[in-house]
Parts: C-alpha cells; sequence; structure tokens
C-alpha cells in the first residue's frame, strides 16, 4: 500500500461547480498534513495546512479524518484558475521534516 | 524578495558526465530537500540536510551526492551512476522546527535531460 493515495483524476468540471478530492494515508502516527497545488511544469506551492478541527481558506475547505486516516479538500465555485494538480503531503511518522507527497489529483475548470 | 533560486532551468547532461543543479535560499531555513519529479508520480527524496555539514540519505540516493558548506546553498550532483536521471529536480526548504506542521517551500526546479 502507498504512504499516500490520491485518486489521479482527472476531474473535469464546469466553472462555478463544487469538487471534492479525497486522499488516504497509511501511517496512522502521521501527525501534519497538507494541500499542495502544482501547475504544470511548475514547482508545487502550499495551498493550505489541514487541522484535525477541519479548516477553511475562501472558497477552499480541507477536513482530516484520523480515524479513517484520509484527508479531503472541497472546491467550492470552482475558476478557471483552479485547474492544477493537487497533491496530498503527510508527514513521515516520527519526522516531522520528512514529507510523503501523493501522486496528485488533477483538475481542469472548464468555461 | 526571499526565496528560492535553482539554475538552471534546463540541463543536458552527456553520457558519464557528472553535472551538478543549484540551489540557493535567502529565507535563512535551516532545513533542505532535494527532491526528482517523474511525470505522473509523486515527489521522490534524494536527499536532506537539517544543518550546515549534515546531510541524510532520502529513499532514492543512489547515483546522487550534495553538499552542505553554507546554510544558503545545498548543490545536488547528478553522478554518471545515476542510470536514469531524467526527470524534473525540485529543491525545497523549511525554518527550523516548531514540531509538527512545518512547511516546505520549493524552488522553481531544474529539467535535467540526457542526451
Amino acid at each position: 500500500r502507498k504512504e499516500v493515495e490520491q485518486d489521479p483524476g482527472p476531474f473535469n468540471v464546469p466553472e462555478g461547480a463544487t469538487v471534492a478530492f479525497n486522499c488516504t494515508y497509511s501511517n496512522s502516527a502521521s501527525q501534519s498534513f497538507f494541500w499542495y497545488r502544482q501547475d504544470c511544469r511548475k514547482e508545487p506551492k502550499l495551498l493550505m495546512s489541514v487541522y484535525s478541527s477541519g479548516n477553511e481558506d475562501g472558497r477552499f475547505t480541507a477536513q482530516l479524518n484520523r480515524a479513517s486516516q484520509y484527508i479531503s479538500l472541497l472546491i467550492r465555485d470552482s475558476k478557471l484558475s483552479d485547474s492544477a494538480t493537487y497533491l496530498c503531503v503527510v508527514n513521515r511518522a516520527g519526522s516531522a521534516r520528512q514529507l510523503t507527497f501523493g501522486s496528485g489529483t488533477q483538475l481542469t475548470v472548464l468555461p | 524578495d526571499g526565496g528560492i533560486t535553482q539554475s538552471p532551468k534546463y540541463l543536458f547532461r552527456k553520457e558519464g558526465q557528472n553535472v551538478t543543479l543549484s540551489c540557493e535560499q535567502n529565507l535563512n531555513h535551516d532545513a533542505m530537500y532535494w527532491y526528482r519529479q517523474d511525470p505522473g508520480q509523486g515527489l521522490r527524496l534524494i536527499y536532506y540536510s537539517q544543518i550546515v555539514n549534515d546531510f541524510q540519505k532520502g529513499d532514492i540516493a543512489e547515483g546522487y551526492s550534495v553538499s552542505r558548506e553554507k546554510k544558503e546553498s545545498f548543490p545536488l550532483t547528478v553522478t554518471s551512476a545515476q542510470k536514469n536521471p531524467t526527470a524534473f529536480y525540485l529543491c525545497a526548504s523549511s525554518p527550523r522546527g516548531r514540531g509538527y506542521q512545518e512547511t516546505q517551500y520549493f524552488g522553481p526546479g531544474t529539467r535535467l535531460l540526457v542526451l
């Protein structure tokens, strides 16, 4: 089983739609969770950290379910500029500084 | 501007040649990392360094070498022993530990191609 698993997509949604991605992780001792965004042929950029209580940043909402070991990202009112690959990232148990990256979920928002 | 720079943007390697990728940061971050990304795959850790003059192997260190003589710099050498070096190489850094929830910040990357 991969340490971090994501549905690769692609997700093709119309502008204004709500879309949700899930990610599962294998190590129950992991404590840090993030969503990164990666545009085509560019570096990953931090989108948001994921906290136990869930957190929201504008149109983006992240949730963590420790019992089921999954993380979700919800994007409301999708914009064309949201088209990118979204990477689920989890720290390795026992190492705050080593991260494991999922392969990413590709999102295309259509006009 | 504070940030992480990588050079060159594109690099071509001939068979049997060693090449060095540059990574510099002026964020005063202690930890630095090198990742490799292949198409359709997640990032894989090559080497990382938490302090000057110290570094550790990641998951795929074979065929690579690094040095950390200065806090700001963490160059990666792709040696001739790396048989499949064509990939997108990403350097990242993170600040000194505040425990968990540390994030890593990436440079723009170097694309290495084998001729």
